[in-house]
């Protein structure tokens, strides 16, 4: 079974930029999460898709991140303008669904994204 | 909201048995889950408790309790490529089982 994959691996860009990340989960896998990880810190939730629809995006910045899983599939998350603090690994992780034993998150290896 | 606190350092030696614990302040709770991440990796899951108890696996044993908001992950007989950042992820109440992570422990194993 293929696993989550994410491109780019790695980004520099210089601030007010613009950058997307994609990412394509695990196949059959409805429930798509976009986390935010800064060094040394755990990850952090930006959004939460079901299918194509978000479940939770309350901590995604809404003034400048935007996210869209249109077919329910592959997903991206796109940072516009970016500023120095959003220097961050951005890991995107898929699971069955949305029942506790289904749980189980599988992440893809993460885009690391700085910002100069 | 959730506060989940993990030691932010820990450090062991080859072979021997480390317990790393999570303790969480949670709205509600619907499970509690460990991620292994190796640097500049990705998480990799390791196990989950729903009830208060051991689960066991192989090296790793992972322990809930709810009414005192505390679990630990046991790992025994450690080995170098154990080095790694623990991660603990608490599920709180609600339709939409939204994951909150700790911020990890960072387990050095050392010869």
């Amino acid at each position: 079974e293929a696993g989550v994959a994410q491109s780019p691996r790695y980004k520099i860009i210089e601030k007010r930029q613009s950058v997307a990340f994609w990412c394509n989960p695990i196949s059959g896998h409805a429930t798509l999460y976009w986390y935010q990880q800064i060094l040394g810190q755990g990850p952090k939730l930006l959004i939460q898709f079901q299918n194509n629809g978000v479940v939770d995006d309350s901590q995604l910045p809404k003034d400048r991140f935007s996210a869209e899983r249109l077919k329910g599939v592959d997903s991206t998350l796109k940072i516009q303008p970016a500023k120095l603090e959003d220097s961050a690994v951005y890991l995107c992780a898929s699971s069955r669904g949305q029942g506790l034993a289904k749980n189980i998150q599988y992440f893809g290896a993460g885009t690391r994204l700085s910002v100069l | 909201g959730q506060n989940i606190d993990q030691p932010t350092e820990m450090t062991a030696t080859e072979g021997a048995i480390v317990q790393i614990n999570c303790t969480y302040q949670t709205s509600g709770f619907n499970g509690l889950f460990w991620y292994q991440q190796h640097a500049g990796e990705a998480p990799t899951f390791l196990s989950y408790n729903v009830l208060d108890g051991l689960e066991e696996k192989g090296r790793f044993s992972s322990f809930l309790s709810r009414s005192k908001g505390y679990s630990y992950l046991l790992l025994k007989e450690l080995q170098m490529k154990d080095s790694a950042s623990y991660l603990c992820a608490v599920i709180g109440t609600g339709g939409s089982y939204i994951p909150t992570f700790g911020r990890g422990t960072s387990l050095i194993v050392h010869p």
